[in-house]
C-alpha cells in the first residue's frame, strides 16, 4: 500500500514552459486535493476533486489546470510557469464522510522552482 | 484575509515544559483536523475533531473543539525535542463544506 505518490520530486522550469505534476493513491479515496505551500502562508488550496470526472477550483487556481479520469489519478498542469509559481506542491487524498472530506493524506510533495 | 488563524507563528520551549497552540476563525467549521509537519515531508494527520466541545487525548497531546466549532487548541504536556516541527489546523468550513482549508502554521522548537 504507497498511500499518495508524486512525481518528480524536484524540479526546475524556465518562466513560460509547461508541466504536469503527477499524484496517484491507492486507497480508492474519492476526494483528492493540490496544495501550494510557501513560507509563513500555510498550505493555499489549488485545485480539488470530490470523485472522478468532477473538478473545482480552490484558493488559488489561476495558472494551474486539473482532470480526474480516474479514481486513482489527479494530475496538475501548469500551463506556463512563472516564477511566482515557485513552490512547494502537496497532493493529498481523503475518503467522504457524508460528503465531507475527511482525514487527508498527503504526498511527500514535489518541489519546483521557476526561474 | 485567512480563513483560519493561528498563534503564535513561532514558538521555542525547554525540554518539559507545557504549551498550548491555538486556531481560531469567524466562522463555522464542520470539523477541525491538526497535522504535523516535519521538514521536506508532507503533513501527517494528528487528530479530527467532529463535535462542538469535543476532547481528544494522543498521549501527551490534548486537542479540544470549541463549543461553537469557531475554534480548536492543541496542548502538548511535557514537550520533548520529537514533537518539534509545524502544526497545522485545517478543516471544511460549513459554507464550503467540500473545501479543506489550512491555518498559517505554529512552528515549534523544542529545545533539549
Amino acid at each position: 500500500n504507497a498511500g499518495v505518490t508524486q512525481t518528480p520530486k524536484f524540479q526546475v522550469l524556465k518562466t513560460g514552459q509547461s508541466m504536469t505534476l503527477q499524484c496517484a493513491q491507492d486507497m480508492n479515496h474519492e476526494y483528492m486535493s493540490w496544495y501550494r505551500q510557501d513560507p509563513g502562508m500555510g498550505l493555499r488550496l489549488i485545485h480539488y476533486s470530490v470523485g472522478a470526472g468532477i473538478t473545482d477550483q480552490g484558493e488559488v487556481p489561476n495558472g494551474y489546470n486539473v482532470s480526474r479520469s480516474t479514481t486513482e489519478d489527479f494530475p496538475l498542469r501548469l500551463l506556463s510557469a512563472a516564477p511566482s509559481q515557485t513552490s512547494v506542491y502537496f497532493c493529498a487524498s481523503s475518503y467522504n464522510r457524508q460528503g465531507v472530506p475527511y482525514e487527508q493524506y498527503f504526498g511527500p510533495g514535489t518541489r519546483l522552482t521557476v526561474t | 484575509t485567512q480563513l483560519l488563524e493561528q498563534s503564535p507563528q513561532f514558538l521555542s520551549i525547554q525540554e518539559g515544559e507545557n504549551l498550548t497552540v491555538y486556531c481560531n476563525s469567524s466562522s463555522v467549521f464542520s470539523s477541525l483536523q491538526w497535522y504535523r509537519q516535519e521538514p521536506g515531508e508532507g503533513p501527517v494527520l494528528l487528530v479530527t475533531v467532529v463535535t462542538g466541545g469535543e476532547v481528544k487525548k494522543l498521549k501527551r497531546l490534548t486537542f479540544q473543539f470549541g463549543d461553537a466549532r469557531k475554534d480548536s487548541s492543541l496542548h502538548i504536556t511535557a514537550a520533548q525535542p520529537g514533537d518539534t516541527g509545524l502544526y497545522l489546523c485545517a478543516g471544511p468550513p460549513s459554507s464550503s463544506y467540500d473545501k479543506v482549508i489550512f491555518g498559517p502554521g505554529t512552528s515549534l522548537s523544542v529545545i533539549p
